[in-house]
């Protein structure tokens, strides 16, 4: 199984800083015939399922706001939200879909320093 | 608008057996496969199994955690998704949730809880 690794576990940021936060994935998640990572982001609110943000590591979702972006290739990914917003206190999952069983990272805790 | 609907959760024994529906809406559910996710209390995200469309016959892949001891079938003559739980243990305690499609789920249910307590 594809093991997948987030850091930090949380994050404290100030109102309008950026907060960066990485995935890492023991084995390649691009698949060299189409040069698509099979990387997705979510984003949790207690209470909700998780919302997808990202998907392909870097094409944003249908009506996600552009201060979430997501980066990298390879085994090594990010997601970057350029100016925090209260609403984006969170939990962030990163997940592979490269192959079977599709595994999530531990999540990374956002919260507003 | 697409929906998924999960039920049947709710508290049982170890060793027994529970199973989950989750029915779908505002779209052509045979053309999808669907995916079983859970959320154990407080914990991450965990992938469970999967069921293809039914173009592709509907073949079925499981975590290892639960392979042998769950099944997810399909009807697509009434949208629903399956997830027929056995021999379940107090580690299966979770929130789960339906999801859509084989690669980047974009639609999830709201989720139904299974409690497995004594």
């Amino acid at each position: 199984d594809i093991v997948m690794t987030q850091s930090p576990d949380s994050l404290a940021v100030s109102l309008g800083e950026r907060a960066t936060f990485n995935c890492k994935s023991n084995q390649s998640v691009l698949y060299i015939s189409n040069d698509k990572n099979y990387i997705a982001w979510y984003q949790q609110k207690p209470g909700q399922p998780p919302k997808l943000l990202i998907y392909w590591a870097s094409a944003r979702e249908s009506g996600v706001p552009d201060r979430f972006s997501g980066s990298g290739t390879g085994t090594d990914f990010t997601l970057t939200i350029s100016s925090l917003q209260a609403e984006d206190v969170a939990v962030y999952y990163c997940l592979q879909y490269y192959n079977s069983p599709q595994t999530f990272g531990q999540g990374t805790k956002v919260e507003i320093k | 608008e697409v929906q998924l609907v999960e039920s049947g959760g709710g508290l049982v024994q170890p060793g027994r057996s529970l199973r989950l529906s989750c029915t779908a809406s505002g779209f052509t559910f045979g053309d999808y496969g669907m995916n079983w996710v859970r959320q154990a209390p407080g914990r991450g995200l965990e992938w469970v199994g999967f069921i293809g469309s039914e173009a592709s016959g509907g073949t079925t892949e499981y975590a290892a955690s639960v392979r042998g001891r769950f099944t997810i079938s399909r009807d697509n003559s009434r949208s629903i998704a399956y997830l027929e739980m056995t021999s379940l243990k107090i580690e299966d305690t979770a929130l789960y949730y339906c999801t859509r499609g084989r690669n980047y789920p974009r639609y999830w249910g709201q989720g139904t809880l299974v409690t497995v307590s004594s």
